[in-house]
């Protein structure tokens, strides 16, 4: 089946530890995201990717990291400078990053801290 | 930035019952989008419109792009209790934009 896997569902940080949170997707989709969601709060943009090898900070980038090393694979790390880690995290992806086309999105990672 | 405007927060309805939704902005946006969270779970794209006055069906539901470009509208027809979850309108102001999220609105369908 086509569609974007996020692992693991549920993710546990310790204090000052890096995590990195998988996606992947087998929509031969070009452009992916990265969106945090706290309880009761839109979606919030932290990063994206038009291509592979290129990436851009969203709304809210300071304390994770992202790589795009292949088309189908975006892997969002969430650094010990990120203080308030605790959220719910989607990854989401499109055909192309213009052009008005809708977003589909994984299942979501929980992060929680220790 | 562009903001989308979703309200009230949470919605209760008796099961059986139509329910209107509405997104509303003061930007103009050239496409909505409607998705559906489920708890625990990524959102689902419902419907998606491209055009002002576009009315688009996806069974029950039926959601209209604003004529004036600045609001949108989600319908779901005779609710059942799997229509409980979030609901969240989003849309694109340019071609080069980001997509912005309304904050949603949480469904509640009493048996």
């Amino acid at each position: 089946d086509g569609g974007i896997t996020q692992s693991p569902k549920y993710l546990f940080r310790k204090e000052g530890q890096n995590v990195t949170l998988s996606c992947e997707q087998n929509l031969n989709h070009d452009a992916m995201y990265w969106y945090r969601q706290d309880p009761g709060q839109g979606l919030r943009l932290i990063y994206y990717s038009q291509i592979v090898n290129d990436f851009q900070k969203g709304d809210i980038a300071e304390g994770y990291s992202v790589s795009r090393e292949k088309k189908e694979s975006f892997p969002l790390t969430v650094t010990s400078a990120q203080k308030n880690p605790t959220a719910f995290y989607l990854c989401a992806s499109s055909i192309t990053s213009g052009a008005y086309q809708p977003q589909h999105f994984g299942d979501g990672t929980r992060l929680s801290i220790l | 930035g562009q903001q989308l405007n979703q309200s009230p927060q949470s919605m209760f309805i008796q099961e059986g019952e139509d329910v209107s939704m509405n997104c509303t902005s003061s930007s103009i946006f050239n496409t909505w989008l409607w998705y559906k969270q489920d708890p625990g779970e990524g959102p689902v794209l419902l419907i998606a419109l491209y055009k002002a006055g576009e009315l688009t069906s996806n069974g029950r539901l039926t959601a209209q792009f604003g004529i004036t470009r600045k609001d949108s509208f989600l319908n779901i027809s005779a609710s059942i209790p799997s229509d409980v979850g979030i609901y969240f309108c989003a849309g694109y102001t340019g071609a080069n934009s980001k997509l912005t999220f309304g904050k949603g609105i949480t469904l509640s369908v009493r048996p």
